[in-house]
């Protein structure tokens, strides 16, 4: 099955610093990618996703960039704000050969990031 | 918010007893998820319901069980409780339409086992 591996463990950049998060993954047959942002006592929150047919996807401050030659993907978050702390969770989807809808998410082990004011 | 909902938010019982964690999807979501988020194992996948039936299964104990009822709600069954079950317990929803199914989380219910 996929397995999913997330470094660093932990971050800690400046305000206004980039943060990059860096994940491998193992299966060649993951084609979905998705980035999850946890907030102490809350659920984990889709911030961006990208699928294998793409290469680099952005949003405003964040962008997640994919090389399915290596199998890493990354996270990019640029001019880093104080509520940008959190546990970031980097996630692919393990294809479900029986069923064509859904297929479980394999997490990486979150990296906790803060950002000093 | 997701559009997700738990309940109840938190749970605080005993070793041996048995609970259940109900989880509503996002409206129009058919898939249902639940995940297990421990600190030395993390988010991990235990069920996958679409539509009333199981779809995928991780390595959830034999101890716990799911269903999802015609309404779509689901519920997560955990019984002969351990102090290793303590734990947040999350469900996820995905949409039928598109590829690649987006998942989004529930608030998750903290189970505490004493």
């Amino acid at each position: 099955g996929e397995n999913v591996e997330q470094h660093p463990s932990t971050l800690s950049v400046q305000e206004g610093d980039s943060a990059v998060i860096k994940c491998t993954y193992s299966d060649s047959a993951s084609n979905y990618f998705p980035w999850y942002k946890q907030e102490l006592g809350k659920g984990p929150q889709l911030i961006i996703d990208i699928r294998s047919n793409v290469g680099e996807k952005k949003d405003q401050r964040i962008a997640v960039t994919l090389n399915k030659t290596a199998k890493h993907f990354s996270l990019h978050i640029t001019e880093t704000q104080p509520e940008d702390s959190a546990v970031y969770f980097c996630a692919a989807k393990e294809r479900n050969k029986i069923y064509n809808q859904g297929g479980k998410l394999i997490f990486g082990q979150g990296t906790e990031l803060s950002v000093k004011p | 918010d997701s559009g997700v909902t738990q309940t109840p938010k938190h749970l605080i019982t005993a070793t041996g007893q048995r609970v259940t964690l109900r989880c509503s999807p996002r409206s129009g979501d058919l898939s249902v998820y639940w995940y297990q988020q421990s600190l030395d194992q993390g988010l991990q996948f235990l069920i996958q319901y679409y539509n009333g039936e199981e779809r995928a299964k991780g390595n959830i104990l034999e101890r716990f069980s799911a269903q999802q009822f015609p309404d779509l709600h689901s519920e997560l069954n955990l019984s002969s409780l351990e102090l290793g079950d303590s734990a947040l317990y999350f469900c996820a929803s995905s949409s039928p339409r598109g590829r690649y199914n987006e998942q989004f989380f529930g608030p998750g219910t903290r189970l505490t086992v004493l």
